[in-house]
């Protein structure tokens, strides 16, 4: 079993939908949590961290932690078609190098 | 542009020969990673530095891979031998805190 787990979709949704993605994980010693978007032959790019359990918001994104679940979300509201490309979560830990690890990446597809 | 920088972007190798890419970051970052990505997967990590000091190498990485960060400045990794599961996107990242990762385009290696 991998430490962080996603899946891989793809997820279609029309446009103006709220998408809805998702991570688990295993290791309870990760405490910061990032979303990396990607597009197609290109490398990612940070959307948001957050650090420990909670929310934040930036704009039409919002990022939700649940330790106790160890459970992610990532929230799109009002999706856009160039909302469309693979999410990546991402986690790492405190103590030592900080490395992140990341999930498989989600494919979203937001069609007009 | 003040990006992280990859070269090549693309590399066409025949099986056994040896490759090197480079990866400059950006501009007094001292945080320096090295990813690979395959289709539909997420970033693997292979390895770590902080200034010229390698401080994390993935356990998963062969002998064949090695990574260089004179002066810690650019980096360089390479690839002896290569076989064709070595085909693989190369992702370079380079950071000044343990959060935001900047990524570069990449290297796209195939092994033929």
């Amino acid at each position: 079993q991998k430490e962080v787990e996603q899946d891989p979709g793809p997820l279609s949704v029309p446009e103006g939908a709220i998408v809805s993605l998702n991570c688990t994980y295993s290791n309870s010693a990760f405490q910061y949590f990032m979303w990396y978007r990607q597009y197609s032959r290109k490398g990612p790019e940070l959307l948001m961290y957050t650090y420990s359990s909670g929310n934040k918001e930036d704009g039409r994104f919002t990022a939700q932690v649940d330790k106790s679940s160890k459970y992610i979300s990532l929230f799109i509201r009002d999706s856009q078609p160039s909302d469309s490309a693979t999410y990546l979560c991402a986690m790492s830990e405190i103590q030592g190098s900080y490395i992140p690890t990341f999930g498989r990446g989600t494919s979203l597809i937001v069609h007009p | 542009d003040t990006g992280v920088s990859q070269n090549p972007r693309h590399k066409i190798t025949k099986r056994g020969q040896n490759v090197t890419f480079r990866c400059d970051p950006i501009s007094e970052h001292n945080r320096l990673y090295w990813y690979r990505q395959t289709l539909g997967q997420g970033p693997e990590f292979l390895t770590y530095f902080q200034n010229e000091a390698q401080l994390e190498k993935s356990r998963l990485l062969s002998d064949r891979f090695s990574a260089e960060r004179p002066k810690g400045s650019f980096s360089t990794l390479e690839i002896q031998r290569t076989e064709q599961g070595d085909s693989a996107m190369y992702l370079c990242a380079s950071s000044l805190s343990h959060i935001e990762a900047f990524f570069g385009q990449g290297t796209r290696l195939t092994v033929v």
